[in-house]
């Protein structure tokens, strides 16, 4: 079964707390995405990869960490220095040529405790 | 710098009633335009990209870069239109660059 898949589904960390969000895709994309989703807020771009050992900073990168070791993964981690963690996280992934399709994961819940 | 607009945030219509959710961006240089839906309980997904200059699901979007809108429309609204719908830019200028979302607007379709 080809797809994008995310885990766990719901996370939850005690402040101050490292946590690592999985991020796994079989469909031979170069591109990974990681975006944060709050109510009212739409979708906001956190970090990017277009190919592997390579990622860049997107509008909210604070607090968060990535690598891209491999081009399957592309773990996110929240950090203790993240403000706000608790939220929606959803992973994306395409092939990284013009106008393609981007397809997206289920998504974590993260809840700070 | 690259922006997209989506004015409302919830848009309820009656069923068979028309349907447009708006979307305006900002782009210095020739944009590639994209909506997603996101359905209850289900992954975001692509609805339609400007360039196939397709209808999917009874939807259409043409884009005016005149007026530097990429409008969804339908002109008969279904209740399984209900969704959570995010107009998105990708630009080209510098190679293909992430997608940058609107805020969305939450469809409502009312029996």
């Amino acid at each position: 079964d080809g797809g994008i898949t995310q885990s766990p589904k719901y996370l939850f960390r005690k402040e101050g707390q490292n946590v690592t969000l999985s991020c796994e895709q079989n469909l031979n994309h170069d591109a990974m995405y990681w975006y944060r989703q709050d109510p009212g807020q739409g979708l906001r771009l956190i970090y990017y990869s277009q190919i592997v050992n390579d990622f860049q900073k997107g509008d909210i990168a604070e607090g968060y960490s990535v690598s891209r070791e491999k081009k399957e993964s592309f773990p996110l981690t929240v950090t203790s220095a993240q403000k706000n963690p608790t939220a929606f996280y959803l992973c994306a992934s395409s092939s990284g040529r013009l106008n393609t399709e981007a397809f997206f994961g289920q998504g974590t819940r993260l809840t700070v405790v | 710098a690259q922006r997209v607009t989506q004015p409302e945030k919830l848009l309820s219509v009656f069923k068979g009633a028309p349907v447009e959710l708006k979307c305006n961006y900002s782009y210095s240089g020739s944009p590639e335009l994209f909506w997603y839906v996101q359905y209850s309980r289900q992954r975001l997904q692509l609805l339609l990209r400007h360039i196939s200059r397709e209808s999917i699901k009874g939807f259409t979007a043409d884009l005016n870069k005149g007026e530097t809108s990429f409008h969804l429309k339908k002109p008969f609204a279904q209740e399984e239109d209900s969704a959570m719908y995010y107009c998105a830019l990708s630009g080209t200028i510098s190679g293909n660059t992430p997608l940058v979302f609107g805020k969305g607007t939450r469809l409502s379709v009312i029996a």
